[in-house]
């Protein structure tokens, strides 16, 4: 079945305890993306990958890095989670065709609690 | 710059009723367009998609979503609203066809009272 999966779903932690939180994918898709939501603002881009080694800051990227070594994973890290962090997470990918990209499919979501 | 807004917060309508979500967009060129649907504690999935092709857009459950671009508007509609339709929606905008990135709107709840 394609599918983005992100682990852990559900996740309570104390201020500056690194984390991480996991995003895989199966469906061979180049382009990777983390969002936060928060009540009454959608959602909202933190980091992006357009392929393996390439990545880029979205709209909401303080505090947070990622990385992409292979293509299926894009890992989420916080080196120092504050409360502001608290938030709902997902992950998306996308593949292109031809010059253009396809629809985004989003992960089940990471609900994230710092204390 | 490209930005979308939902003119709803929150939508209640009864069951069997039509369901309208409304959303508007500022685009700088021909945007792409899209609706997604997001349950309770669960994740977000596409409706429907328009791209330039067809302003009238089918999706699934019976949704659909009108493009017009002298109205910069790409409203949601139903006919007949279903209990299992309760959903936060949210309007997209893509930033341009050659980067995947997306902005949402802000999320409109329907709630369906039977």
């Amino acid at each position: 079945e394609a599918q983005v999966t992100q682990n852990p779903r559900y996740l309570i932690t104390v201020t500056g305890k690194k984390l991480t939180v996991t995003c895989s994918q199966n469906m061979n898709h180049e382009y990777m993306s983390w969002y936060r939501q928060d009540p009454g603002l959608g959602l909202r881009q933190i980091y992006y990958s357009m392929n393996v080694e390439v990545t880029d800051k979205g709209d909401v990227p303080e505090g947070y890095k990622v990385s992409r070594k292979e293509k299926r994973n894009f890992p989420l890290i916080l080196e120092s989670p504050s409360p502001n962090q608290t938030s709902l997470y997902f992950c998306a990918s996308t593949s292109r065709s031809g010059s253009s990209y396809n629809e985004q499919f989003f992960g089940p979501g990471t609900r994230l609690t710092v204390l | 710059a490209q930005s979308v807004t939902q003119l709803d917060s929150h939508v209640s309508v009864s069951e069997g009723t039509p369901v309208l979500l409304r959303c508007n967009y500022s685009s700088s060129y021909s945007p792409s367009l899209f609706w997604y649907v997001q349950h309770p504690n669960k994740g977000l999935q596409l409706l429907l998609k328009y791209t330039s092709a067809a302003t009238l857009v089918k999706g699934i459950n019976g949704f659909e979503a009108e493009f017009k671009k002298s109205e910069t508007s790409f409203h949601l509609t139903k006919p007949s609203a279903h209990m299992s339709d309760a959903a936060e929606y949210f309007c997209v905008v893509r930033v341009s066809s050659n980067t995947g990135k997306l902005i949402f709107g802000q999320g409109t709840t329907l709630q369906v009272k039977p």
